[in-house]
């Protein structure tokens, strides 16, 4: 069954630094998703991609955060300057058309 | 905008009971809606979801959801519980522009024997 992968699994990172957490969406969908679940709290959206272009994105994806498509395969989200407040799990997702939406297995970034 | 309340946030049963964890959805012309399970350490999985057509919804591991208009909720329920459905559950509504999955705040099913 075609699965959405994500990794690293587990990212620790010093306060300040860059990171990018990788996914690689299920292969014929188009829309494509990134989550935030801060422990022990509700999955937020953060942006959804489509076209080559953010589609939608909330207000917590400010100018520190980035997506890419690099290629036909893989799906990006950087954090450029890292807070201890973005320490979270970070799920992607993808979907083939407006609506249900496969998820990764998340990353848990820790900030330190 | 699109917003889902989850009214609980625990609901501690025991095994073979049934059981219903609510959800309630904003008004729109049109709505998409639903019901996602995290088992401890996992990511989202669907559990059902309602697009169109009969109120009624069946979805795996033996949960279903009734669609209800008049009164915005789509509580899910299971007429007898195992310890393996302790997990977190989230209920989420499509919004307008069908770009993003909006999540409740989620709902702790504890199962004890």
């Amino acid at each position: 069954e075609p699965e959405v992968t994500q990794t690293p699994s587990h990212q620790v990172t010093q306060m300040g630094q860059e990171v990018i957490l990788r996914c690689v969406p299920i292969s014929n969908h188009l829309y494509f998703y990134w989550y935030r679940q801060i422990l022990g709290q509700k999955v937020e959206f953060l942006v959804s991609f489509y076209n080559n272009e953010i589609s939608e994105k909330s207000e917590i994806f400010d100018d520190q955060f980035s997506v890419e498509r690099p290629d036909g395969s893989n799906f990006t989200l950087k954090i450029r300057s890292t807070k201890l407040e973005d320490s979270a799990m970070y799920f992607c997702a993808s979907s083939d058309q407006r609506g249900e939406a496969f998820f990764g297995q998340g990353t848990r970034l820790t900030v330190v | 905008a699109q917003s889902v309340t989850q009214l609980d946030s625990q609901v501690p049963v025991f095994e073979e009971a049934p059981v219903e964890l609510r959800c309630n959805y904003s008004s729109s012309v049109s709505v998409y809606l639903f019901w996602y399970v995290q088992y401890p350490n996992q990511g989202l999985q669907l559990l059902l979801k309602y697009l169109s057509g009969s109120t009624l919804v069946k979805g795996i591991n033996g949960f279903e959801a009734e669609f209800n208009k008049s009164q915005t909720s789509f509580h899910l329920r299971k007429p007898s519980v195992h310890i393996s459905d302790t997990a977190e559950y989230f209920c989420a509504v499509l919004n307008q522009a069908g770009t993003a999955l909006i999540f409740g705040k989620g709902t702790t099913l504890s199962v004890s024997s």
